[in-house]
């Protein structure tokens, strides 16, 4: 099947700084890819659509201005969490979607694990 | 926008008995109905998928059932083993560029 990957696995970083969270399709051309957020015990929250070439379309209750994506090649998405606080520790995980069994289905990375102290 | 309920949140069966999990979706559009299997700290693992097509779909020791008429669809484990102790999820979406919409999750623990 398709491969996704992420980068980093895990983070730890202090409140107040920036942390960047890579996507990457490996074997294939993502022109879509979604970022969903996964607290403790709980389900995958989708926060994003991120679309190569335009803006990202952000779910309600997501702050546009502090997880900034970028998508600007067909294999590579990118999550920035600005001025993170301990609030925004969570697991991060993307995907995306390729042609799979002659319909579309959709591939997940492996998570980012991110921790703000 | 869709909305997914997922039903038990959590299952505690023997080994070699069945499981069951049940999800309702709200939204008639969605044509595209997987489930997967998530360990702790790791990515959601797709065992099984259906497409609203079919109403039944089998794979070795998992089915899948869907009834579009009552818009809900199940996951059905037969023989469990403890290895397919984890967190279940289900989700609903299409099969075009729509992001999925997932159930709440179920834990399932499997007695050895």
């Amino acid at each position: 099947g398709a491969v996704v990957s992420q980068h980093p696995s895990r983070v730890i970083c202090k409140s107040g700084t920036s942390v960047k969270i890579e996507c990457r399709s490996l074997d294939f051309q993502a022109t879509t890819m979604f970022w969903y957020r996964q607290f403790p015990k709980q389900s995958l929250m989708l926060m994003a659509t991120s679309n190569e070439g335009s803006k990202a379309t952000y779910e309600q209750g997501v702050e546009k201005d502090k997880f900034l994506i970028n998508h600007a090649s067909l294999t590579l998405s990118t999550l920035t969490v600005t001025s993170a606080h301990p609030e925004d520790s969570s697991f991060y995980i993307c995907s995306a979607i390729a042609l799979a069994g002659g319909a579309n289905e959709q591939f997940f990375g492996p998570g980012t694990r991110l921790t703000v102290l | 926008g869709e909305n997914v309920e997922q039903h038990p949140s959590t299952l505690s069966v023997q080994e070699g008995d069945s499981a069951v999990i049940k999800c309702t979706y709200s939204d008639s559009a969605s044509n595209y109905f997987p489930w997967y299997k998530q360990e702790l700290g790791k990515r959601p693992q797709l065992i099984i998928d259906i497409r609203s097509n079919v109403g039944e779909k089998k794979d070795q020791r998992i089915a899948v059932t869907l009834n579009k008429t009552a818009k809900h669809f199940s996951l059905h484990i037969t023989e469990t083993q403890p290895e397919d102790s984890a967190v279940y999820f289900c989700a609903a979406g299409d099969t075009g560029r729509r992001a999925l919409t997932f159930g709440s999750g179920t834990r399932l623990q499997v007695q050895p």
